[in-house]
């Protein structure tokens, strides 16, 4: 039972460079998140998806598309990174009530220079 | 808008002590739900407890309870008799009726010494 799973769990990139994070989920889950951790900020959410096909913008979404295809994958891209965005990237999943938990992915540990 | 508060940013105590980490939440809402969250130095997030607005019952579990209180937005989480393993950073996070995601705090970083 794999629950959430990142890729990649590290990743260095050059200003402007592109590059997308997959997130994918074995728990049927509708909700899908994606969250960035920096220090002492806790975490904030980028954009999130209610369902496949359906996307939405969270606190922190410039900079950043997402796509969710199918149910069980969420997609977060950066057309063009910037120093910025160096960050801990977690992707999160829950059942679609507002009591469910959210289950995190290990984190992908991304770094632009 | 929500808010989670977490005033304390890092706590340091020695094995065997107490600790509380401090949580204060701002919502309108009538109907919601808190969260804490564990992050040990590996760097993976454990759900640790949930509790809904109409429920201040306090919760034990093991070392660890929880106090809830509307009356000062507050849902506090004590470690009893703290031990090595403790280490984290610890996360509260609000959700109410309407949804979409959590608002998570900045978060404490609990040290214990041995």
């Amino acid at each position: 039972n794999a629950g959430v799973t990142q890729t990649p769990k590290f990743r260095v990139l050059k200003t402007g460079q592109s590059m997308t994070l997959l997130c994918a989920q074995d728990m049927n889950h509708e909700y899908m998140y994606w969250y960035r951790q920096d220090p002492g900020m806790g975490l904030r959410l980028i954009h999130y998806s209610v369902g496949e096909g359906t996307t939405a913008k969270g606190e922190v979404p410039d900079g950043y598309n997402v796509s969710r295809l199918k149910k069980q994958n969420f997609l977060l891209g950066l057309e063009s990174a910037a120093p910025s965005q160096t960050s801990v990237y977690f992707c999160a999943s829950s059942r679609q009530f507002s009591w469910s938990p959210l289950h995190f992915g290990n984190g992908t540990r991304l770094t632009v220079t | 808008a929500q808010k989670v508060t977490q005033a304390q940013t890092e706590i340091s105590v020695v094995e065997k002590e107490d600790v509380t980490l401090d949580c204060v939440y701002e919502t309108r809402d009538t109907t919601y739900y808190l969260f804490w969250y564990k992050q040990p130095p590996s760097g993976e997030l454990v759900f640790l407890i949930r509790r809904n607005s109409f429920d201040e019952q306090n919760e034990i579990s093991g070392r660890y309870s929880w106090n809830f209180q509307k009356s000062t937005s507050s849902f506090n989480f004590t470690i009893t008799a703290s031990q090595v393993v403790d280490s984290a950073v610890y996360f509260c996070a609000l959700s109410d009726t309407g949804r979409r995601a959590l608002t998570f705090g900045s978060g404490t970083r609990l040290q214990v010494q041995p």
